[in-house]
């Protein structure tokens, strides 16, 4: 089993959905979350960052976390054809330096 | 502009030719990473160094080298590629243990 799954889509939406895009994961011990945005022929770009559970609101994405449950979410409000790309889930143990990613969930929102 | 660099982005090359890929970054970052991402993998890291001469392994060193003599340098070495080290590679850097990975722009690497 791996540690951090993610369906890998594609997922297809119409332009200004609601993008819900999720990640579970079976070690407790994580609790450093990430949401990573990559287009294709680029690297990955961080786009939301969050600590333990909770949620965290940035413009249109609001990334939850839910530590009991060990399930992450990713909602983009009002989705646009340029948020089109692949998004992966990370995450890291305190103390340690190594991200360990989700395969990536490819988005496609059509005009 | 703060960003890492990668050269080259794309490269083919033959089963047991020596290469290198550079990565160089510009924002003074302690912590340094390759990764390889392959489809239905993900993402998996392949050598981190914590700083100058401060190096380890991630999940899947096997087959490739790294070296860190300056702080902004952190090449790659595969000294005797195979075709399953075919892949997408990314560099990443990062201010210090817990902050945020800035990614490279990739390199396509193809051993024939």
């Amino acid at each position: 089993q791996k540690e951090v799954e993610q369906d890998p889509g594609p997922l297809s939406v119409p332009e200004g959905a609601i993008v819900s895009l999720n990640c579970t994961y079976s070690n407790s011990a994580f609790q450093y979350f990430m949401w990573y945005r990559q287009y294709s022929r680029k690297g990955p770009e961080l786009l939301m960052y969050t600590y333990s559970s909770g949620n965290k609101e940035d413009g249109r994405f609001t990334a939850q976390v839910d530590k009991s449950s060990k399930y992450i979410s990713l909602f983009i409000r009002d989705s646009q054809p340029s948020d089109s790309a692949t998004y992966l889930c990370a995450m890291r143990r305190t103390g340690f330096q190594k991200l360990v990613f989700g395969t990536g969930t490819r988005l496609l929102v059509s005009p | 502009e703060a960003q890492v660099t990668q050269n080259p982005r794309y490269l083919i090359t033959v089963t047991g030719k020596k290469l290198t890929v550079t990565c160089s970054q510009n924002m003074n970052h302690e912590y340094m990473s390759w990764y390889r991402q392959d489809p239905g993998l993900g993402l998996r890291q392949i050598y981190y160094s914590m700083n100058v001469e401060a190096t380890d392994k991630g999940d899947v060193p096997e087959g490739y080298k790294v070296s860190r003599k300056e702080k902004r340098n952190f090449p790659l070495i595969l000294e005797s590629p195979s075709p399953n080290q075919t892949s997408l590679y990314f560099c990443a850097s990062s201010l210090s243990r817990a902050e945020r990975e800035y990614f490279g722009p990739g390199t396509r690497l193809t051993v024939t």
